[in-house]
């Protein structure tokens, strides 16, 4: 099945860095990359996604890059502010058909803090 | 739009009770759930995949007779935790998907169960 890394798990920057997050996926079948950004205690919330015919998506201060051939995708967060702190995960999923359609395999997280 | 709805938030059980969790899909309808459990501080690992009129496909390690997975309508999906003990004890998260071709999942508000 897919496996997802994701670096690095702690984020520490102050406010107006730019923040990166990595992460590799193993399954050249996946074809859709979802970003989460998750408070505690809350639900996991879409902030950008791409999928596999696009190498790169930029929504304001949030951007996403994706390498098909070495298999891994980044996020990109820039102007960072204090109400960015939060769990960030990255997410795979299979392509379409058969049972795995559509299943998520999660990252492991990446706690960001933003100073002010 | 595309909401989905999860009940109860919150449920503290006694070990060995049996647990069961709605999350429903508010305005729109859903012909594929999942369900997924995060333990305190780790990722979001996904259990089951739930089609409406169908049985639910688990993952590898999650017990189909634990975990009862009933998806009885195209709005509607519950999961019961059967005879419930504390290492149970975790957020349950739904999501769904409003029909095929569409790649994104929406997320319920999860429910935090702990067995006593």
């Amino acid at each position: 099945g897919e496996n997802v890394e994701q670096h690095p798990s702690t984020l520490s920057v102050q406010e107006g860095d730019s923040a990166v997050i990595k992460c590799t996926y193993s399954d050249s079948a996946s074809n859709y990359f979802p970003w989460y950004k998750q408070e505690l205690g809350k639900r996991p919330q879409l902030i950008i996604d791409i999928r596999s015919n696009v190498g790169e998506k930029k929504d304001q201060r949030i951007a996403v890059t994706l390498n098909k051939t070495a298999k891994h995708f980044s996020l990109h967060i820039t102007e960072t502010q204090p109400e960015d702190s939060a769990v960030y995960f990255c997410a795979a999923s299979i392509g379409a058909g058969g049972t795995s359609y559509g299943k998520l395999t999660f990252g492991q997280g990446t706690i960001l803090t933003v100073h002010p | 739009g595309a909401v989905v709805s999860q009940h109860p938030s919150r449920v503290i059980c006694k070990s060995g009770t049996s647990v069961k969790i709605e999350c429903r899909s508010l305005d729109f309808q859903a012909t594929t759930m999942f369900w997924y459990r995060q333990f305190p501080k780790q990722s979001l690992m996904l259990m089951a995949t739930s089609n409406e009129g169908s049985k639910a496909t688990y993952e590898q390690g999650v017990e189909k007779d634990k975990f009862l997975i009933n998806h009885a309508s195209l709005t509607l999906s519950t999961l019961t935790v059967t005879s419930a003990h504390p290492e149970d004890s975790s957020f349950y998260i739904c999501s769904a998907r409003t029909r095929w071709g569409r790649t994104e999942q929406f997320f319920g508000p999860g429910t935090r169960l702990t067995v006593l």
